[in-house]
């Protein structure tokens, strides 16, 4: 079955220190990947997506995430973390057929 | 340009009662989905419209769960019956087509008493 597990429940960075989100997930084919970020009473905005191609896509604000099809995995990084980032944090794997499974969301907060 | 559209963006409702949940996605956007975040559950996945194509209505939990989607523009994810297990967030989303990203709308709070 499709899963997609998010390990880390909450995570605490400084500000301006490097972040590593962890994403691992199970699928039958080439999957298509998605990083989402959600704010607090608000919906999900989508940061980056990878369908095929380079390994290594680019995202909205910053951010960057690497398929490794070796490991099922699509970990989301940040060179420096910005206090406006704090927000919960999901990966999700799609297929042709439409529908998104999420992981559990990792929530993220920045100390000053 | 207009985002997801979704209306009520809070509903509080008595247990028994029928509630009607509306989505407007972006112009163009033939694809549409309904997601329900809760805090057991996470972000699960309800029904999916795709142009004039039937319904993926695999994620719908109980019959008591139905959606339409009027002109292939505007959804009406309805609830009948309410139960205390409904309270969440109901999330629509939409996109160009399939595998395109999704967009997502702030979400309806529902709140069975």
């Amino acid at each position: 079955a499709q899963s997609v597990t998010q390990p880390d429940i909450h995570i605490t960075v400084s500000e301006g220190a490097s972040l590593e989100l962890r994403c691992n997930y199970s699928y039958g084919a080439t999957p298509y990947l998605f990083w989402y970020v959600q704010s607090p009473g608000q919906g999900l905005q989508l940061l980056l997506k990878y369908f095929s191609g380079d390994t290594l896509v680019q995202g909205i604000k910053g951010f960057e995430a690497e398929f490794k099809r070796s490991q099922s995995s699509f970990n989301l990084r940040k060179p420096s973390v910005h206090w406006s980032d704090a927000a919960e944090y999901f990966c999700a794997v799609g297929n042709q057929g439409g529908k998104l499974i999420f992981g559990q969301g990792t929530e993220l907060s920045v100390k000053p | 340009g207009a985002g997801v559209s979704q209306s009520p963006s809070n509903k509080v409702t008595e247990k028994g009662k029928d509630v009607e949940l509306r989505c407007d996605p972006i112009s163009g956007h033939t694809a549409l989905y309904w997601y329900r975040q809760s805090l057991g559950q996470g972000l699960e996945f309800l029904i999916y419209f795709q142009g004039n194509s039937a319904p993926d209505k695999s994620g719908l939990p109980s019959d008591r769960f139905s959606a339409e989607r009027t002109g292939g523009s505007v959804s009406t994810l309805t609830i009948q019956r309410t139960q205390q297990e409904d309270s969440a967030v109901y999330l629509c989303a939409s996109s160009v087509g399939q595998p395109q990203p999704q967009h997502f709308g702030d979400g309806t709070r529902l709140s069975i008493l």
